[in-house]
């Protein structure tokens, strides 16, 4: 019931392509889903995040889309550079403000 | 500081040994979280304090793991009689009036 499903793993895309990533979760109690970058050696750092009242949110080169219904969301880099190369996590929130996190999403942008 | 902070940065240690965590929140940040990553996974959550509210402990793997939060401010976690599968980035997140949650750099533990 608390999990949130991520994939792909891993995903490599040329530089202008746009990566892809996408979650599913089952719990209707969360209410505010975050995406987090996380660069070697470093903690991550929170990218974008939206609320199921919500179906798209835009942030720069960031966007999120919501399907409340099918309980799925997922994020797209427009035109993805090299410096986005990172790993990428979704999570949920619900009461109580703990994060449940995706497997994470390694994303590799060639130039 | 500007952030969260986390020491030590690496920690190497023998199985069995007791070792201790350190976490400084940003400053006035009234909740502290400690995740747990293991290698190639997501993060897992641990522990949760909130003002002066008791912890929200559910996500401690086993009664080896215990944190506290000293004056509402920095944390330590501690993890007792450390085990292999213990290894793992230790972060630490802080959260103030909004939802978002800052995360520090993380402290590499490996046991041998």
């Amino acid at each position: 019931q608390q999990q949130v499903k991520q994939s792909p793993q891993s995903l490599i895309v040329q530089k202008g392509g746009i990566p892809i990533i996408n979650c599913a979760y089952e719990n209707t109690a969360f209410d505010y889903f975050p995406w987090y970058q996380q660069f070697p050696g470093k903690g991550p750092a929170l990218l974008i995040a939206i609320r199921p009242d919500v179906s798209e949110k835009k942030e720069g080169r960031f966007t999120i889309s919501f399907n409340k219904s099918a309980k799925q969301f997922s994020l797209h880099i427009m035109d993805s550079q090299p410096g986005d190369s990172a790993t990428y996590f979704c999570a949920a929130k619900a009461a109580g403000n703990k994060l449940t996190f995706g497997g994470g999403t390694r994303v590799l942008v060639k130039p | 500081g500007a952030g969260v902070s986390q020491s030590p940065s690496n920690k190497v240690t023998e199985k069995g040994k007791d070792v201790e965590l350190r976490c400084d929140p940003i400053s006035g940040h009234t909740a502290l979280y400690w995740y747990r990553q293991s290698l190639g996974q997501g993060l897992e959550f641990l522990i949760y304090f909130q003002g002066n509210s008791a912890p929200d402990k559910s996500g401690l793997p086993s009664d080896r793991f215990s944190a506290e939060r000293t004056g509402g401010s920095v944390s330590t976690l501690t993890i007792q009689r450390t085990q292999q599968e213990d290894s793992a980035v230790y972060l630490c997140a802080s959260r103030g009036a909004n939802n978002e949650q800052f995360f520090g750099p993380g402290t590499r533990l490996t046991v041998l």
